[in-house]
């Protein structure tokens, strides 16, 4: 009965790999995230999704790329990965629109990039 | 650009006394302003927010206060347990853009 799930929980790569995280949620929500956490625990906002459209795009590096194929699935996508992508990635997910709304949070993904 | 500032970084309290965390926001047009409580190696989980229709928000031992002409919004815990103790963020956004702009986060030790 997980709300928002993702995948995989750890991940550990070297430099330069691709690698996806998957997310879903079963809440029926219509409004999709990915939050990136730094060392330092900073939360901030890369993506965002109001269904399945691409609401929120940060400034982030174009390595970075989400997919939505359904409401309730987020993944994200990245590329040649570098020693600062080293984060925790979190999905959440919000009922209408974005930032409205209570997020609720996946459990996260931990990526080191060696 | 949409800022929100958070004090202090770090709060330690005797259980049983009251923590208080500030946050300022440089967007008026924020509208809503969630915090959340994050456990170490968990995610973070909301425990209150406010809307800028309202002055101050209470839940138990948790209340909020919203401040619009000063931009700044507080959270108040009272009566600190142990299993109080995580890292508290707080978060502005407004509906313009959609963006949830967090604070630094305040780890707050509450010692039994």
């Amino acid at each position: 009965d997980t709300a928002v799930s993702q995948t995989p929980k750890y991940l550990v790569t070297q430099m330069g790999n691709d690698k996806s995280i998957k997310c879903e949620q079963n809440l029926g929500h219509d409004t999709m995230y990915w939050y990136k956490q730094d060392s330092k625990k900073f939360l901030k906002i890369m993506f965002s999704y109001n269904n399945k459209e691409l609401i929120i795009n940060e400034t982030v590096p174009n390595r970075f790329s989400p997919k939505s194929p359904d409401k309730a699935h987020l993944n994200l996508h990245i590329n040649s990965l570098e020693l600062g992508d080293s984060a925790v990635y979190f999905c959440a997910s919000s009922y209408g629109s974005p930032g409205s709304y209570e997020q609720y949070f996946g459990p996260g993904t931990r990526l080191t990039v060696t | 650009g949409e800022n929100v500032e958070q004090h202090p970084s770090t709060l330690s309290v005797q259980e049983g006394d009251s923590a208080v965390i500030k946050c300022t926001y440089s967007d008026s047009a924020s509208n809503y302003f969630p915090w959340y409580k994050q456990e170490l190696g968990k995610r973070p989980q909301l425990i209150i927010d406010i809307r800028s229709n309202v002055g101050e928000k209470k839940d138990q031992r948790i209340a909020v206060t919203l401040n619009k002409t000063a931009k700044h919004f507080s959270l108040h815990i009272t009566e600190t347990q142990p299993e109080d103790s995580a890292v508290y963020f707080c978060a502005a956004s407004t509906s313009n853009t959609g963006k949830l702009i967090f604070g630094q986060g305040t780890t707050l030790q509450v010692k039994p």
